[in-house]
């Protein structure tokens, strides 16, 4: 009865180099959110996919952010060419297919630039 | 705005109730969430209300929906030390959910 898996769940990575935070929806989901939570505030929405479409993207950063959902394997999301800044925790969400379905989420990422 | 406003603490004694309020700004969001963040998890999807509901009660949990006041609570019933956490509300506007800043309630033995 798996959840909403992401990994790794701690990242750390030097100013300049690339993260990749992965994300396997619960079983049965079609529907992936990324959100991020900055130190002692809620989530902000960033993207919004489904199975190889982007349906959503207006909460991510123009540059140095992208976010993918193939057809095959887990949703990543993708940080380039890190900065102090994008400390933070990355919350993957899922939920299944249907309006109104609440979304799930997982353990998160804490992502740490040294 | 875009705002869902919480308060950010609550202190209260093992055993009594807890009642944990948001404020929201969309009158057109159809569902509201409570969430429970322990530390270092995830988010714990609690309950959730749709907006033509005024009340919806689940074990020792209540949420009461004023639309009109855009004011949603969250009450626990026989507050446990267990319950120590932050608990965010947030709207749902379709897709995208707007979380409040969480409150961060501490359960007094």
């Amino acid at each position: 009865n798996a959840g909403v898996m992401q990994n790794p769940r701690h990242l750390v990575r030097r100013r300049g180099q690339e993260a990749r935070l992965r994300c396997s929806p619960m079983k049965g989901h079609s529907h992936v959110y990324w959100y991020r939570q900055l130190p002692e505030e809620g989530l902000k929405f960033m993207v919004y996919l489904q199975k190889e479409n982007i349906i959503d993207e207006s909460g991510m950063p123009k540059e140095r952010f992208s976010a993918e959902f193939p057809k095959e394997g887990p949703s990543i999301l993708r940080i380039q060419q890190v900065v102090r800044g994008d400390s933070a925790a990355y919350f993957c969400a899922s939920s299944p297919e249907g309006f109104g379905q609440p979304q799930h989420f997982g353990d998160g990422t804490r992502l740490s630039i040294l | 705005g875009e705002d869902v406003e919480q308060s950010l603490f609550l202190s209260v004694r093992e055993g009594d109730s807890s009642v944990i309020n948001c404020t929201y700004t969309d009158s057109s969001s159809t569902y509201l969430y409570w969430y429970k963040q322990e530390p270092g998890a995830g988010l714990q999807l609690l309950t959730y209300i749709f907006s033509n509901m005024d009340m919806k009660q689940d074990q020792r949990l209540t949420v009461l929906l004023n639309k009109k006041d855009k004011h949603l609570s969250l009450r626990i019933a026989d507050t446990q030390t267990g319950d120590s956490a932050i608990y965010f509300c947030a709207e749902g506007r379709t897709y995208k959910y707007i979380f409040g800043t969480g409150t961060r309630l501490k359960v007094l033995a």
